[in-house]
């Protein structure tokens, strides 16, 4: 699979917006952009998923730069209960594992 | 809605012992994927299992066995304990819907400590 980067760790506010990048440069014409969140002493969770366009959900935003090669999970009013790590990954429509990489360690502060 | 439900939740093993690990996947779900996450460390992908078969293999020791049973649950089977396979174990479901994409569900894990 296609290889990410992601920042080790950023810090936000309570209540205010989080903007978690993800570069991919490598990324291929097959890869779908997935970003999991994994709390403390807890599974990996799903958030998001994209292609090519911007996709929203309950949980947040994806933001795929037009040439695919950087993405950006969008949480529009983080909560203490958003303190987690955050993984971009990359995977293709017919594969199977998915392969977490180095993601976000995210602080939330009250 | 139920969810991954595995165990046990902890489980305390002394060196050279055997475990078993289980995992009960979301109904419906056809794949079922094991991960490892040692202390500090991102989650590894072990194994999967498509309608009972191998479908992939990652970094997994040849200590470790695991299998598919009739009914989906999978177990995961783990001999010659050492004290470095103290960890986390996932274990994930997932279905194929009808864009080939999966979505993944995560159990809340097995925390393994070998003594």
């Amino acid at each position: 699979d296609a290889k990410t980067t992601q920042p080790n760790s950023m810090e936000s506010n309570e209540e205010e917006p989080v903007h978690l990048p993800c570069n991919h440069s490598t990324i291929s014409g097959t890869d779908y952009i997935h970003w999991y969140r994994q709390l403390p002493s807890q599974g990996p969770e799903y958030v998001i998923h994209g292609l090519t366009s911007n996709v929203n959900n309950r949980m947040a935003s994806l933001a795929i730069a037009e040439d695919r090669k950087s993405s950006t999970l969008i949480l529009h009013r983080a909560t203490l209960r958003d303190a987690a790590v955050y993984y971009c990954i990359l995977k293709e429509t017919s594969g199977s594992r998915l392969t977490f990489g180095e993601g976000t360690q995210l602080t939330v502060n009250p | 809605a139920a969810g991954v439900i595995q165990s046990p939740r902890h489980l305390i093993k002394e060196k050279r012992e055997t475990a078993t690990l289980k995992c009960y996947p979301i109904p419906r779900h056809d794949t079922v994927y094991w991960y490892q996450q040692g202390p500090g460390q991102d989650p590894q992908f072990l194994i999967s299992f498509y309608e009972k078969m191998q479908s992939d293999k990652g970094s997994i020791p040849d200590r470790f066995s695991a299998q598919q049973f009739s009914d989906y649950h999978s177990e995961l089977n783990m001999s010659s304990l050492e004290l470095g396979d103290s960890a986390l174990y996932f274990c994930a479901s997932s279905y194929r819907d009808s864009s080939g994409l999966y979505g993944y569900t995560f159990g809340s894990g097995t925390r393994l400590t070998v003594v």
